[in-house]
């Protein structure tokens, strides 16, 4: 157990449909990540929220958005889904504190099928 | 744009036997990691490897950075059902606050008995 939990675990919804994702990061970590994991695209990273901040976006579409709150959990809102959308979707959090600074720390993930 | 290159991508082997994987990557980088993924669940960390000529083992997995050829290697050895599983390497950009994972491909190892 990574410590970083995922809700849901499972999400089935239907085309043009929006979504939320929850991750809640390890204790004490300040940085999250999104990544979406397909099986034509692979791994790919979506987004970084530092301490409520965005620091870095990667291939995420314009349909996609997330945040962090205060109490450092995010969310990743998914709108006007596609079929292309169904997808692991990982979080993953880090923390510059520890000795392995900035390693990843992958939550369980949320499978969403779009129908 | 930094790409990483994971070779084979499927991989068959008897148990007993030793193989290695290759990641290749395309540009500078100071870190690298290896995960490991089984079927349906989440991404487990392997190894971090932060410089060159760094060289890591856990059990029957050694892993090793050349940054100067910008390859890593996950040797396996005397392989075990148990570890059939899918093997990832992720390279970091970073920057400006900024930190972000490129994965490869991944290797499907199915080890047979």
């Amino acid at each position: 157990d990574s410590g970083v939990t995922q809700t849901p675990k499972h999400l089935i919804t239907a085309t043009g449909q929006r979504v939320t994702l929850r991750c809640s990061p390890r204790s004490g970590d300040l940085s999250v990540y999104w990544y979406q994991q397909s099986l034509d695209q692979g791994l790919q990273f979506l987004i970084q929220y530092y301490n409520g901040e965005e620091r870095a976006k990667g291939n995420i579409l314009e349909r996609f958005s997330a945040q962090q709150f205060p109490d450092l959990h995010s969310e990743l809102n998914l709108s006007s889904l596609e079929l292309g959308d169904s997808a692991l979707y990982f979080c993953a959090s880090s923390s510059s504190q520890s000795l392995r600074v900035y390693e990843q720390y992958f939550g369980p993930g949320t499978r969403l099928t779009v129908t | 744009e930094l790409k990483v290159e994971q070779n084979p991508l499927f991989l068959s082997m008897q148990e007993g036997k030793n193989y290695t994987i290759y990641c290749n990557y395309s540009t500078t980088s100071d870190r690298l990691y290896w995960y490991r993924q089984d079927p349906g669940k989440s991404l487990e960390s392997l190894f971090v490897l932060l410089s060159n000529g760094a060289v890591k083992q856990e059990g029957r997995l050694m892993a090793s950075l050349d940054t100067k050829a910008r390859l890593s290697t996950l040797h396996i050895t005397a392989a075990v059902h148990d570890l059939s599983a899918t093997y990832f390497c992720a390279v970091v950009s970073s920057g400006a606050g900024s930190y972000q994972l490129t994965f490869g491909k991944g290797t499907k190892l199915s080890v047979i008995p």
